[in-house]
């Protein structure tokens, strides 16, 4: 079966500093792969998508950068973290076809506060 | 523009209760609708899904109803459990390969 994998669950990091958070897929090969941002009590926001290796597509302009090293790996980063860059980041994995009716898998979030 | 937007963004429910939550949609060319469950804490968690084709589909103790008429959808969840309790959210396909999703609605089981 499949699984999703993000980490770290939980990270404080202060204002300018980088940021890497990594999202990695296991059990299905190719697949589409989505990072979100959901801030508190609302609903989650796309930032980026990816339908293979190298292939990014940015949804928001926005001080976050993703890439896609590994088939199944999924990097969102930063170079210098801003306040408004807080909040719940969700890795999403759903089957890579040509067929956008797919439901789209979430692994358990990492919740990013800044100082 | 497009939008996926929830009817209430709270439900409160007694324990063995049926639980109703509605969306409405306004891109009446979307195929392809989810509901998800998200408890605290945690990413949203894949509940049903319906093609454009049906009207109706059930999985354990959930229907999802889909009206393209009106662009409504619906989640029922029978005989509503604590356990239920969690923030629900609908989707809906947009283009290549992304879903938009509603702001959600909070449900809330009283024992």
């Amino acid at each position: 079966s499949q699984t999703i994998h993000q980490w770290p669950a939980t990270l404080v990091q202060p204002v300018g500093s980088p940021l890497s958070l990594e999202c990695t897929v296991e059990g299905t090969s190719n697949p589409n792969l989505y990072w979100y941002r959901q801030a508190a009590g609302r609903g989650l926001q796309l930032l980026f998508y990816s339908v293979g290796i190298g292939q990014i597509s940015s949804e928001v302009p926005q001080n976050l950068s993703a890439s896609r090293p590994q088939d199944r790996q999924f990097i969102l980063s930063s170079k210098k973290l801003l306040l408004s860059d807080s909040g719940f980041y969700l890795c999403a994995w759903s089957v890579g076809t040509a067929n956008s009716n797919q439901p789209q898998h979430f692994g358990d979030g990492t919740r990013l506060s800044i100082l | 523009g497009e939008s996926v937007g929830l009817h209430l963004p709270t439900l409160s429910v007694q324990e063995g209760d049926n639980s109703i939550i509605n969306c409405a949609y306004s891109n009446s060319a979307s195929d392809y609708f989810i509901w998800y469950k998200q408890e605290s804490g945690k990413g949203p968690q894949f509940i049903i899904d319906i093609r454009s084709n049906m009207d109706k589909r059930q999985g354990q103790r959930v229907t999802v109803l889909l009206n393209k008429t009106v662009k409504h959808l619906s989640l029922q969840i029978a005989a509503t459990q604590p356990g239920d309790s969690a923030v629900y959210f609908c989707a809906e396909n947009g283009h290549d390969y992304k879903l938009s999703f509603g702001a959600g609605t909070t449900v809330t089981v009283r024992a």
